[in-house]
């Protein structure tokens, strides 16, 4: 079965760059998370889309942005990389909202230098 | 505030032998509450969740959890542990009011020895 993919996998940036993440959820999925999740954390949570509108915010920094494209793919945008940036993110997906369950991607690990 | 607690950091068990790995919660509402297997540089894999009906719930890979409204916990079990399930596990509760939202718990990793 499809699963999300996210894009890159690894990425390596330095301090004060910008970082696009992709993530594109399984294939009828309208609704798509991001979480950040730091070394030995649970993840927490950045923010969400539902059929494109954002539909919830977390503890996402206001450097970063996020948004929902028509085709449901989302892209996790970060400026001004600081070196507490470098996580794994993880992107979810899941189909409408009530009680579904969220569908991890395998993560897009970022190391800021 | 919803939240879910891994009292166990890590849990050792031998091969072959029973595990249960720990979660607790306190949610406002009915609870939605998962678990997620991670492994080393992967992503969370779902492994089954309870939103309603019975307590004992089945999942992936020969995983249960029971759901215990009394005492607020969501206990991850299996009748017998393999060297495969070392992973690192995640107990997630989804907000009742608010269900864009997932809590995780800190998270137990799961040690299966030979």
């Amino acid at each position: 079965a499809a699963g999300v993919i996210q894009s890159p996998r690894h990425l390596i940036k330095e301090k004060r760059e910008t970082a696009t993440l992709k993530c594109y959820p399984i294939p009828r999925h309208d609704t798509v998370y991001w979480y950040q999740q730091g070394p030995g954390q649970d993840p927490q949570f950045l923010i969400s889309f539902y059929e494109k509108m954002q539909s919830d915010k977390g503890s996402i920094p206001d450097r970063f942005s996020a948004q929902q494209f028509s085709d449901y793919h989302s892209e996790l945008n970060m400026s001004s990389l600081e070196l507490g940036d470098s996580a794994l993110y993880f992107c979810a997906s899941s189909q409408g909202q009530v009680g579904e369950t969220q569908y991890f991607g395998p993560g897009t690990r970022l190391l800021v230098l | 505030a919803q939240s879910v607690a891994q009292p166990e950091d890590q849990v050792n068990v031998a091969e072959g032998n029973p595990l249960t790995v720990k979660c607790t919660y306190s949610v406002s509402g009915n609870p939605y509450l998962f678990w997620y297997v991670q492994y080393p540089n992967r992503g969370l894999q779902f492994l089954l969740k309870y939103i309603t009906g019975d307590n004992l719930v089945k999942g992936s890979y020969g995983f249960e959890a029971e759901f215990n409204k009394s005492q607020t916990s969501f206990h991850l079990k299996k009748p017998s542990a393999l060297v495969s399930d070392s992973a690192l596990y995640f107990c997630a509760v989804r907000d009742p009011y608010n269900f864009n939202k997932f809590y995780f718990g800190s998270g137990t990793k799961l040690n299966v020895k030979p």
